[in-house]
């Protein structure tokens, strides 16, 4: 199984400025990658996948980086909208398809 | 608009059963892979069980394999999942995923159903 840990736990922003989320994998991805945002009482929706797409209607201050077992979610400037939980997933090798912990961004 | 709906959610005891349904709309329902993915009250979310879109391929996490059945029905655009054997930390809102058209990322999700196993 491969193992996903998402860092920090809790990231504080001030909207307007940047986020950088990082995930990591117990062994090699690939580009197997993909992101998610999750707002209170709401189902997750994909932001990210093939490590670096942009799902559709994702706007582009959303982008992802990296490739085997570090990967990178920036957000290049936060809105209102973006104070979330952001988790990543690995479909690289399964099952099971596993998930970060996730990474909560606030406002500072 | 396409969408996914779930259903069945509810309290249930230890030791009991319950079936989750899963409605899809608006797009070609046996052509893609489904899943479930559930999200324990205030913790993150874990991948439960999988099947292709033709119900060949079924794929279970082991915290569920031999108690959770996933199956589907093309002709009513429906997805499933059979519980049984629940136990507390079964308890957890329950989405109903579809599944990239060549890889296993989540693209669509339902908004859940919550599972509540408790005497």
């Amino acid at each position: 199984e491969i193992v996903m840990t998402q860092s920090p736990a809790t990231l504080s922003v001030s909207p307007g400025e940047r986020a950088t989320l990082s995930c990591r994998a117990s062994q090699s991805a690939g580009t197997n990658l993909a992101w998610y945002k999750q707002k209170p009482g709401q189902a997750p929706r994909l932001l990210i996948y093939g490590a670096s797409t942009r799902a559709t209607g994702i706007p582009a201050r959303f982008s992802g980086s990296g490739s085997g077992t570090e990967f990178t979610l920036t957000i290049s400037s936060l809105q209102s909208e973006d104070f979330a939980v952001y988790y990543c997933q690995q479909y690289n090798y399964w099952p099971p398809l596993t998930f970060g912990g996730g990474t909560k961004v606030e406002v500072k | 608009e396409v969408q996914l709906l779930e259903s069945g959610g509810g309290l249930v005891q230890p030791g009991g059963s319950l079936r989750l349904s899963c409605a899809a709309s608006e797009f070609t329902f046996s052509n893609y892979a489904m899943s479930w993915v559930r999200q324990a009250p205030g913790k993150g979310l874990e991948w439960v069980s999988a099947i292709g879109g033709s119900g060949d391929g079924t794929y279970y996490a082991d915290s569920v394999k031999g108690r959770f059945t996933i199956s589907r029905d093309n002709s009513k655009n429906t997805l499933y999942v059979q519980m049984s054997s629940l136990r507390a930390e079964d308890t957890a809102v329950y989405y109903c995923a579809k599944l990239g058209r060549t890889s296993w990322y989540f693209d669509l999700w339902g908004r859940g159903t919550l599972v509540t196993v408790s005497s």
